[in-house]
């Protein structure tokens, strides 16, 4: 079975911060994706990481995909209020288009 | 804008009544995907469509819940009898099926968010 455990589960900090957050498994994924929930929502994809060690960036935000395709992190500089929200990491299942998601990683970025 | 649209969005109802839920995936996509979310739980899939075909539905208990897609414009999900801890946010998805290694992009519904009494 493959896992994706997020950390930390539940992040306060105050606007203007920087942050990391993190997803790790014990198996190989041939890609990774970050998606964000806002309340009332459903998840929105943010990035599809396909290569070893490859960053991407969006604006503030910067992912990163480990080299042994086992994890990746994501980096958001100057965090804003409206950063708020759920991150989740998902890969793909051995078959079919199925995804696996992480617990996700609830951000909360006050004024 | 296509979007993924649920209905209804909220649904309170008591034990052992039935609920339907329904999905328009986003036109043109293959595959649809049915997910609970819960705080405990996180999200968790329910049921995978590939061409209106069932291909996955292992993560469903399929004594109380039944999904079906009648058409490629509507995708259901029931729940008959419903119970409390049924309780949480049941997410459609959808996306084009792409054949390849890496993982598709899954677009999102807004949700439905059932309490069961």
């Amino acid at each position: 079975t493959q896992l994706l455990e997020q950390s930390p589960q539940f992040l306060s900090i105050q606007e203007g911060e920087n942050l990391t957050v993190y997803c790790n498994s014990s198996s190989v994924f041939s890609s990774l994706q970050w998606y964000r929930q806002e309340p009332g929502e459903g998840p929105v994809l943010l990035v599809t990481v396909v290569t070893g060690g490859e960053v991407k960036k969006l604006k503030r935000l910067t992912f990163q995909f480990g080299d042994a395709r086992k994890d990746s992190s994501l980096h958001i500089t100057a965090a804003q209020p409206g950063d708020t929200g759920l991150y989740l990491c998902a890969g793909p299942r051995h078959a079919g288009n199925m995804l696996t998601f992480g617990g996700g990683t609830r951000l909360m970025v006050k004024p | 804008d296509a979007r993924v649209t649920q209905t209804p969005r909220h649904k309170v109802t008591e034990m052992g009544q039935e609920v339907t839920m329904r999905c328009q995936p986003i036109l043109g996509h293959n595959t649809v995907f049915w997910y609970r979310q819960t705080m405990m739980q996180g999200l968790e899939l329910l049921a995978y469509f590939r061409n209106r075909a069932p291909l996955d539905d292992s993560g469903m208990p399929k004594d109380r819940f039944s999904a079906e897609m009648p058409d490629a414009t509507l995708a259901t999900l029931k729940i008959q009898p419903s119970e409390p801890r049924d309780s949480a946010v049941y997410f459609c998805a959808s996306g084009l099926g792409k054949t390849s290694v890496h993982a598709d992009t899954q677009y999102f519904g807004p949700g439905t968010r059932l309490t069961v009494l």
